[in-house]
């Protein structure tokens, strides 16, 4: 149980042009996910939190403009990196609450490799 | 905000022996204290946690102990074995879930 997968795996897309991110929770419901982005050999860092039905709280210093994130129902949460440029090559990795656990217990999506060229 | 301190950032041990990584925190009303287990490209994964009225946790091989006062906990992994080799993250969260991870520690465990 318990399982988070995002989709896609691994994206390469050019300098100006927008990526969509997809997480889901596949058995459980999830009324808060959560955003990292994960440098090579580094920790991951929290972009934002997403509550299901309401706007997302972004981390200090990341533009919500840039990284736009919706979660529409209990399963699923978008990240949309806007207008992406070669610094925004990253990991980013999703993470799934289940209702009920009071978002104490994460559980990951196997993240998505971003290469913008 | 959370800030978290985790030492060392690289740890090689021989298989059989005992593994110790130490964390520290700065926010008391933290009160959720997770640890993963991250090998290369995958994902985090979830191997113990403890809440803030425990002072210590085991699970087989794997223990985390907890000191509320000074703010620190730590992750002891016994009997290593190969497999054991990866990237361990500790991470402190507050009531709304946010979570605040360490820096890493690169674990070898040689043969």
């Amino acid at each position: 149980g318990a399982v988070v997968s995002q989709h896609p795996s691994w994206v390469i897309c050019k300098s100006g042009t927008s990526v969509k991110i997809e997480c889901r929770s596949l058995d459980f419901q999830a009324t808060t996910m959560f955003w990292y982005r994960q440098f090579p050999k580094q920790s991951l860092m929290l972009m934002a939190t997403s509550n299901e039905g309401s706007k997302a709280t972004y981390e200090q210093g990341v533009e919500k403009d840039k990284f736009l994130i919706n979660h529409a129902s209990l399963t699923l949460s978008t990240l949309t990196v806007t207008s992406a440029h070669p610094e925004d090559s990253s990991f980013y990795i999703c993470s799934a609450a289940p209702v009920g656990t009071g978002a104490y217990e994460q559980y990951f999506g196997p993240g998505t490799r971003l290469t913008v060229t | 905000g959370e800030n978290v301190e985790q030492h060392p950032s690289t740890l090689s041990v021989q298989e059989g022996d005992s593994a110790v990584i130490k964390c520290t925190y700065s926010d008391s009303a933290s009160n959720y204290f997770p640890w993963y287990k991250q090998e290369l490209g995958k994902r985090p994964q979830l191997i113990i946690d403890i809440r803030s009225n425990v002072g210590e946790k085991k699970d087989q091989r794997i223990a985390v102990t907890l000191n509320k006062t000074a703010k620190h906990f730590s992750l002891h992994i016994t009997e290593t074995q190969p497999e054991d080799s990866a990237v361990y993250f500790c991470a402190a969260n507050t009531n709304a879930g946010k979570s605040t991870f360490g820096d890493g520690t690169t674990l070898t465990v040689k043969p």
